[in-house]
């Protein structure tokens, strides 16, 4: 089974600030980790993936995010919030060991960037 | 472009009332995903379908959901005798070929089914 854990139901971070919104996951194979926002309203956005190859990924909107094999993780961040990101943001994983393609999501963090 | 669409944005039913949900993909994009999405949860997989045909609808939590794409391209998301418990928004997604898994999905705005 394959399963993505996001701790935080909200994140808090002052304009300007550096942000990271928590993501770990839990798979029998190799994953495929994606990071999708949520803005109200509005369909889930992409923003990044980790495929394979460089630990630390790029993305929309100035975001990266950094896999840790060994941690199990897929931190979301980025060096200076806006005030504009403040949205739901998504982590999801698809697990290469089965046959499924569906992505498999966590609950979602809700990130607030005040002024 | 033009990303996916999905119809109604929103629709309200009552009890035991059969409902159609259609999504229009990406242009181009053979693979199409249906989710469900309850409030403050994330979205949950109902069913995968690969050109015409429903490769993987292990997500459809019981036999009154039902999708079809006899095209290849418009989907539709059939729920038969609804329930209260129905009540979400349905978000389709679309995506170039699966082969590998690696390709991202993009989502539609969703519809947000009530069941009163």
């Amino acid at each position: 089974a394959q399963s993505v854990a996001q701790p935080e139901d909200q994140v808090n971070v002052a304009e300007g600030n550096p942000l990271t919104v928590k993501c770990t996951y839990s798979v029998s194979g190799n994953p495929y980790l994606f990071w999708y926002v949520q803005y109200p309203n509005r369909g889930l956005q992409f923003l990044l993936k980790y495929i394979t190859g460089d630990n630390l990924v790029k993305g929309s909107y100035g975001f990266e995010a950094e896999f840790n094999k060994s941690q199990t993780s897929f931190h979301l961040k980025k060096p200076s919030a806006l005030v504009s990101d403040s949205a739901l943001y998504f982590c999801a994983v698809r697990d290469l060991s089965n046959s499924g393609y569906a992505l498999n999501f966590g609950k979602g963090t809700s990130l607030l960037v005040t002024p | 472009g033009a990303g996916v669409s999905q119809t109604p944005s929103n629709k309200v039913t009552e009890k035991g009332k059969y409902v159609e949900l259609r999504c229009d993909p990406i242009s181009g994009h053979t693979a199409l995903y249906w989710y469900r999405q309850s409030l403050g949860q994330g979205p949950e997989f109902l069913i995968y379908f690969q050109g015409t045909g429903a490769a993987d609808d292990s997500g459809l939590p019981n036999d009154r959901f039902f999708a079809v794409r006899p095209e290849g391209s418009v989907s539709t998301l059939k729920i038969q005798r609804t329930e209260r418990g129905d009540s979400a928004v349905y978000l389709c997604a679309s995506s170039l070929t699966q082969a590998s898994g690696r390709g991202e999905q993009y989502f539609g705005p969703g519809t947000r089914l009530t069941v009163t």
